[in-house]
Formats: structure tokens, sequence, C-alpha cells
């Protein structure tokens, strides 16, 4: 299993601009997730799936757009990139475990920087 | 979900235990309490999470008070490669917003 993978590792772009950070994870699970951190502060969730076709926003949804067409699949769309969106983006997955628990399995991080 | 409250760092001598408190007053009877941790600038790695009973498992042991309002996670025999920050969440098992606050940030010295 390769887990969860994330492209593009490293991204710089101007601002205005807009582009897809792709996430896809090959666990067969319901559940993805964005997060964005910026530099020393936790994680902030955007937006997250509980199935193919399903979204919905989380604490900092603004600015970004999401859609989930397959189960392996959950790019983040970034519509109009500002130097605010400059941070490092996590994607997760997680399926239902024993007695409904769920641990989350994270990507190795996009590195964005909007100039 | 209820909100949780971690000491900002801690240090920790290599081969000891490291102790890790979480105070979640607030927290109601259908939560769970997750850890995670993030070494430098990785993606999160899931440790263990409970409900009530103390739990353990190749990587660490939680324990959780008994009224529920503070847990601590334990490093049994803490290594270098532990250096880390420290995440405790609390969140019901059917809502997938798991937020994450700042975390303690441990260090492991020889």
């Amino acid at each position: 299993n390769a887990g969860v993978t994330q492209t593009p590792k490293f991204q710089v772009l101007k601002t205005g601009q807009s582009m897809t950070l792709q996430c896809a994870q090959d666990m067969n699970h319901e559940y993805m997730s964005w997060y964005r951190q910026d530099p020393g502060m936790g994680l902030r969730l955007i937006h997250y799936s509980v199935g193919a076709g399903i979204t919905d926003q989380g604490e900092v949804p603004n600015g970004y757009n999401v859609s989930r067409s397959t189960t392996e699949d959950f790019p983040l769309r970034l519509l109009s990139a500002a130097p605010s969106q400059t941070s490092v983006y996590f994607c997760a997955s997680s399926y239902v475990g024993l007695a409904g628990a769920y641990e989350q399995y994270f990507g190795p991080g996009t590195r964005l920087t909007v100039t | 979900d209820a909100k949780t409250t971690q000491p900002t760092s801690m240090d920790c001598a290599e081969g000891r235990a490291a102790n890790l408190p979480c105070n979640h007053s607030t927290i109601s009877g259908n939560e769970y309490v997750y850890w995670y941790r993030q070494i430098h600038s990785q993606g999160p790695q899931y440790i263990i999470h409970g409900l009530k009973n103390n739990e353990t498992n190749e990587m660490a042991s939680l324990i959780i008070t008994e009224d529920r309002k503070s847990s601590t996670l334990i490093l049994p025999h803490a290594t270098l490669r532990d250096t880390a920050v420290y995440y405790c969440i609390v969140r019901v098992n059917n809502n997938n917003d798991m937020r994450f606050g700042a975390g303690t940030r441990l260090t492991v010295k020889p």
C-alpha cells in the first residue's frame, strides 16, 4: 500500500493564480480530509468528505473548493491564490475501525508559497 | 467537540518514561480521546485512542481518569526519535471534523 499520497511536494504560485493539490489513498477509506498548517501552528481543517459525492466544510474553508468523485481521490482547488494561503497542506484519510473508532492516516504534505 | 489543554513544551531524558498530560474537562460521554504526534514537518501520526478504559499498544499507553476530565499519554522508554509535537484531541466518533490544537512539544534529551 502506498497509503496517502500528495502531489506536488512543493509549489510556488503568484497571487491570483489557481491550482489543484492532489490527494489519493489506496486503503479504500470512506473519509478524507484536507488540513493546512501555518508556521508554528497546529493543523486547521479546511474541508472533509465522508464518501464519494459528499463533502463538507471545516474550520477554514474560504478560498478552497473540493470534490469527491471517487473513493480514492480528494483534490483541493485554490480558486485565486493569496499570500495568506502560504502554508503546508496535509491530506488525510480514515476508516471506521472497531466500535466506530477513527484513525486518520496523513500524507507527507504539500508546501505552498504564494508570492 | 470538547476543547483540550496541553502544556506548551516538555523535556524528557532518553530512556525514561515521558508522561504527557491533557485536560479535557468538558468532555461528553460519547467523545473519545485521541493522541497524534508530528515529527518535524511530517504528516501527523496516529498513536492511540480511548473512551474510558486505559489503553496500551506498541507505541504508548493512555491513562484516562475515572471522571474522564483528563488523560496522560505515556511513552515508556523515550528515545531521541520521539522528539515531536504531541496532540491530544477529543471527538465524537461519528464526526469527522477533527480539530487539532497547538499540542505539546516534547524534546527527548540524551
